[in-house]
């Protein structure tokens, strides 16, 4: 079974300011990691996903984050916020690379406020 | 491509009745999963269809259901609506070559 604890319901930065969410995972298996942006009243976008390649893993809008198998850890990073980074962030793990049959199971989510 | 549809976007029920939310997914993507997003419970795995059959199923009553046509449209059903089946249902459909997910706008079930 897996689960994925998210740490900071709301995360509040100053727009040019380092983002850092967390996520943490338990999985009995390799597991599979993404992270999703959800906007106001959209679906899920995904922003990266690591599958056992890289540990560094780059995404779209310029974030980042790093696999670290030692803290069970998988932090989404961005160098500096800009105002469209508000939304809510979602990491997940799957124990198939594509949460297929089993599904993705979501952390609860960080809702990203940038402070002019 | 065209994204993943899914229609309707906004629904009112009232307890007692039943549901049937539709998916299209990407053009060639033969998997589809759908998933209940509520404030309580965040986003929760309900089931996912891969050519036609339903592979596995999340923690949730029979009153939930799908099914998946040869085109691969999907439609999941509600029977007996309650109070807190109100949520925003999202339907995703994953590309096999590069094992991505890519979701819908979803359709947001309000039971009165």
């Amino acid at each position: 079974a897996q689960s994925v604890t998210q740490l900071g319901s709301h995360v509040s930065v100053s727009e040019g300011a380092l983002v850092l969410l967390r996520c943490n995972y338990s999985s009995s298996v390799p597991p599979y990691l993404f992270w999703y942006v959800q906007y106001p009243n959209q679906g899920l976008q995904l922003l990266l996903k690591y599958t056992s390649a890289a540990t560094l893993v780059k995404g779209i809008n310029g974030f980042e984050a790093e696999f670290k198998k030692s803290e069970t850890s998988f932090h989404l990073t961005k160098p500096s916020a800009h105002m469209s980074d508000a939304a809510e962030y979602f990491c997940a793990v799957s124990a198939l690379s594509g949460g297929g049959a089993d599904g993705l199971t979501f952390g609860k989510g960080t809702h990203l406020i940038i402070q002019p | 491509k065209a994204g993943v549809t899914q229609t309707p976007r906004y629904l009112i029920k009232t307890r007692g009745q039943q549901v049937t939310l539709s998916c299209s997914p990407i053009s060639g993507h033969r998997s589809v999963s759908w998933y209940q997003q509520t404030p309580g419970q965040g986003l929760q795995f309900l089931f996912e269809y891969f050519s036609e059959t339903q592979r596995n199923k999340g923690n949730f009553p029979g009153r939930f259901s799908g099914r998946q046509f040869s085109n691969s449209r999907s439609e999941m059903n509600v029977s007996t609506l309650e109070l807190g089946d109100s949520a925003l249902y999202l339907c995703a459909s994953r590309e096999v070559s590069t094992d991505t997910q890519y979701f819908g706008p979803g359709t947001r079930l309000t039971v009165l």
